[in-house]
């Protein structure tokens, strides 16, 4: 157990539809990492957070949107879905996002759009 | 921008016999390298880094790996494969003074034969 959570699980959703997927931190981690896996795209990331602060931008669609609140869960915001955003979405965090920090991945949310 | 190859698809080993991943980088400066395993319906589970310092990097599990700076390469190592180490293995690249996204390989399936 890395210590990372992250809700819901499982969803599954229809196209058009706004889901929101949550993450919480290590305790005493102040970054959040935001990575999307899929079979033809492998493993993208997407968006970075430290203490509250987007830091670094990935490949993250204009439908998706995220946000670090002040008691460091985070939340990744996906709208207007399509089939092809089915994908597992994990969070990841670390103690203060400097390169050689290691980064511990929670369990991930799978996401089915119908 | 750095990127991660990881040429083989699925390494098969027999249990007991020793296991290679490949891992080949490209960054521009100087990198740092992470391992990570996926078991099925998991998250991705830190297993070893390289900053700097000694080539040889020592790991959880047994698992080791070398860092070898003229063949851009950080292969992931273990002496004696058990078959519980069948799993999805990410080889991973940050850049030194870069942002602070982790690029990953596409992954190698390792299946430990019994």
């Amino acid at each position: 157990d890395s210590g990372v959570t992250q809700t819901p699980k499982h969803l599954i959703t229809a196209t058009g539809q706004r889901v929101t997927l949550r993450c919480s931190p290590r305790s005493g981690d102040l970054s959040v990492y935001w990575y999307q896996q899929s079979l033809d795209q492998g493993l993208q990331f997407l968006i970075q957070y430290y203490n509250g602060e987007e830091r670094a931008k990935g490949n993250i669609l204009e439908r998706f949107s995220a946000q670090q609140f002040p008691d460091l869960h985070s939340e990744l915001n996906l709208s207007s879905l399509e089939l092809g955003d089915s994908a597992l979405y994990f969070c990841a965090s670390s103690v203060d996002g400097q390169g050689k920090d290691t980064q511990y991945f929670g369990p991930g949310t799978r996401l089915t759009v119908l | 921008a750095q990127s991660v190859a990881q040429p083989e698809d699925q390494v098969n080993v027999a249990e007991g016999n020793p296991l290679t991943v490949k891992c080949t980088y490209s960054v521009s400066g100087n990198p740092y390298l992470f391992w990570y395993v996926q078991y099925p319906n998991r998250g991705l589970q830190f297993l070893l880094k390289y900053i700097t310092g000694d080539n040889l990097v020592k790991g959880s599990y047994g698992f080791e790996a070398e860092f070898n700076k003229s063949q851009t390469s950080f292969h992931l190592k273990k002496p004696s494969a058990l078959v519980s180490d069948s799993a999805l293995y990410f080889c991973a690249v940050r850049e030194l003074y870069g942002n602070n996204r982790l690029a990953f390989g596409k992954g190698n399936q390792v299946v430990v034969i019994p």
